[in-house]
């Protein structure tokens, strides 16, 4: 399965400034997926990131407040931008190795708190 | 609208077996994974059943009936170190491209497992 490097871990951001999340594959894959997981919840998507394509956003995400991009095939960012406590969460990048028994494998995280 | 149901929380003795079920009504189907997830940790690949029946691995099985809409992962020889959330999520099609897919994800148990 797929190594995947994200950064930062943590941070911690002043309400209304942007941060940016790097997420770094070791090998080449079509498809990575953002997800959120905000405190004591399950994971929600927030976009699909093709290489080559905007992004598709989920119901309740906007590609103003979420931009994203994908370069290459092994690389992609996520920008929260003009941030508000309510963006308080883990976001985690995601991709799918999809021969089956390989799963979805994720990033580390990223636990970003905004005060 | 995409459902995905499992309790929030359960509690085990260690040594014994816990059944943590799923039950999902989501538009599309490829398959069922489950997930592990301790705390400030992304989640781990567990298991993963496309077909019907019960997939076993070491103390970990996965069970699937599509008819029902109904899976769930069985842990034997319950251990300190299995206190976690454990995550159902649905790949179903996605409409970011012909042939994509995407997880969705129930909102995850926790188990606590006591001595």
């Amino acid at each position: 399965s797929a190594v995947i490097s994200q950064k930062p871990s943590r941070d911690i951001c002043q309400r209304g400034t942007s941060l940016t999340i790097q997420c770094q594959v070791d090998s080449q894959v079509t498809m990575m997926f953002w997800y959120r997981q905000q405190p004591g919840q399950s994971l929600t998507l927030i976009a699909t990131a093709n290489q080559g394509s905007e992004a598709t956003y989920e119901s309740g995400f906007v590609i103003d407040k979420f931009p994203i991009s994908r370069p290459n095939l092994t690389f992609s960012t996520l920008t929260v931008s003009n941030m508000s406590p309510e963006d308080s969460s883990i976001y985690l990048c995601s991709v799918d190795m999809s021969t089956g028994n390989y799963g979805y494998t994720f990033g580390s995280g990223t636990r970003l708190t905004v005060v | 609208g995409q459902n995905i149901d499992q309790p929030t929380e359960m509690t085990a003795t260690e040594g014994a077996i816990v059944q943590i079920n799923c039950t999902y009504q989501t538009s599309g189907f490829n398959g069922l994974f489950w997930y592990q997830q301790h705390a400030g940790e992304a989640p781990t690949f567990l298991s993963y059943n496309v077909l019907d029946g019960l997939e076993e691995k070491g103390r970990f099985s996965s069970f699937l009936s599509r008819s029902k809409g109904y899976s769930y992962l069985l842990l034997k020889e319950l251990q300190m170190k299995d206190s976690a959330s454990y995550l159902c999520a649905v790949r179903r099609p996605s409409y970011s491209g012909a042939g994509s897919y995407q997880l969705t994800f129930g909102k995850g148990t926790k188990l606590s497992v006591i001595p």
